[in-house]
C-alpha cells in the first residue's frame, strides 16, 4: 500500500542530544501516530494525534499533527540510550492505516 | 489496557508445510484486525484486513490462497501459511482494534522455513 515519506532514514545522535524526524503525505489523515519498534517486537504507541495543529508530549517526546493534515513530526528531547529503536509514523482514516518507512535511531551513550 | 497476544514467538518449519499464527486481543473486542510483513530494517507491509465474520481483504499481489486468514470471533484472527517456502521467511505482525479507533500490535512472529 501506499508509504509515508518519513525523514531522516537513520540518525546517529549522542546521548543527550535532541531528535527530530518528520512525516509527508500527498494524503490528508484524520490521525496521525507515532510508533516505536524495538528488535524483535511489534511496534508500540507512544502517541495518537487526532486534530489538526495538535501538539502533545508524553514524557519526553512531541508530537504535532501538520495543520494541513498531511504531515506530522515527532522530537525527542534530551536522548538517552534506550531511545534505540525504529520509530514509525503512520496516518489512519478509519480502517486504512498507511506507515512510513521508518527512523533508525541511534544512540551513542 | 488494549492488550494484543500472538503466538508463536518464533517458529521453525519444513519447506511444503503449513504454519498457523495466532492473534488475539486478550482485553477488549477487536472488530478489524491486520496482518503485517516486515523484511529486515523495511517498514511494515500490509498484508490483509480482517474483520470478525467476514472474508479477509487482501492487498495486491498478496495470494490470498497462500496466505490464509480466518477471523472467527472478535478477540481471534489466524494467519495460515501455506506449503511454506524459504522466501516465506519473515517478519508477521498483526494489530487489532476497533473499527476507527486506535489500534494495537501483536509482539510479532518470527517464521523461519528450512
Amino acid at each position: 500500500g501506499q508509504q509515508l515519506n518519513q525523514s531522516p532514514q537513520s540518525m546517529f545522535i549522542q546521548e543527550g542530544e535532541d531528535v527530530s524526524m518528520n512525516c509527508t503525505s500527498s494524503s490528508i489523515f484524520n490521525t496521525w501516530l507515532w510508533y516505536k519498534q524495538d528488535p524483535g517486537e511489534g511496534p508500540v504507541l507512544l502517541i495518537a494525534l487526532y486534530k489538526a495543529g495538535e501538539l502533545t508530549s508524553n514524557g519526553r517526546l512531541t508530537a504535532q499533527f501538520g495543520i494541513t493534515r498531511k504531515d506530522s513530526f515527532l522530537n525527542i528531547s534530551a536522548s538517552i540510550p534506550s531511545d534505540v529503536g525504529i520509530y514509525f509514523c503512520a496516518g489512519q482514516n478509519n480502517n486504512d492505516m498507511r506507515f512510513g518507512a521508518g527512523t533508525r535511531l541511534t544512540v551513542k551513550p | 489496557g488494549a492488550v494484543v497476544s500472538q503466538h508463536p514467538s518464533r517458529v521453525i518449519c519444513k519447506s511444503g508445510t503449513s504454519v498457523k499464527i495466532e492473534c488475539r486481543s486478550l482485553d477488549f473486542q477487536a472488530t478489524t484486525m491486520f496482518w503485517y510483513r516486515q523484511f529486515p530494517k523495511k517498514s511494515l507491509m500490509l498484508m490483509a484486513t480482517s474483520n470478525e465474520g467476514s472474508k479477509a481483504t487482501y492487498e495486491q499481489g498478496v495470494e490470498k490462497d497462500k496466505f490464509l486468514i480466518n477471523h472467527a470471533s472478535l478477540t481471534l484472527s489466524t494467519l495460515t501459511v501455506t506449503s511454506a517456502h524459504p522466501e516465506d521467511s519473515s517478519f508477521y505482525i498483526c494489530s487489532a482494534g476497533r473499527t476507527g479507533g486506535s489500534y494495537t500490535f501483536g509482539s510479532g512472529t518470527r517464521l523461519t522455513v528450512v
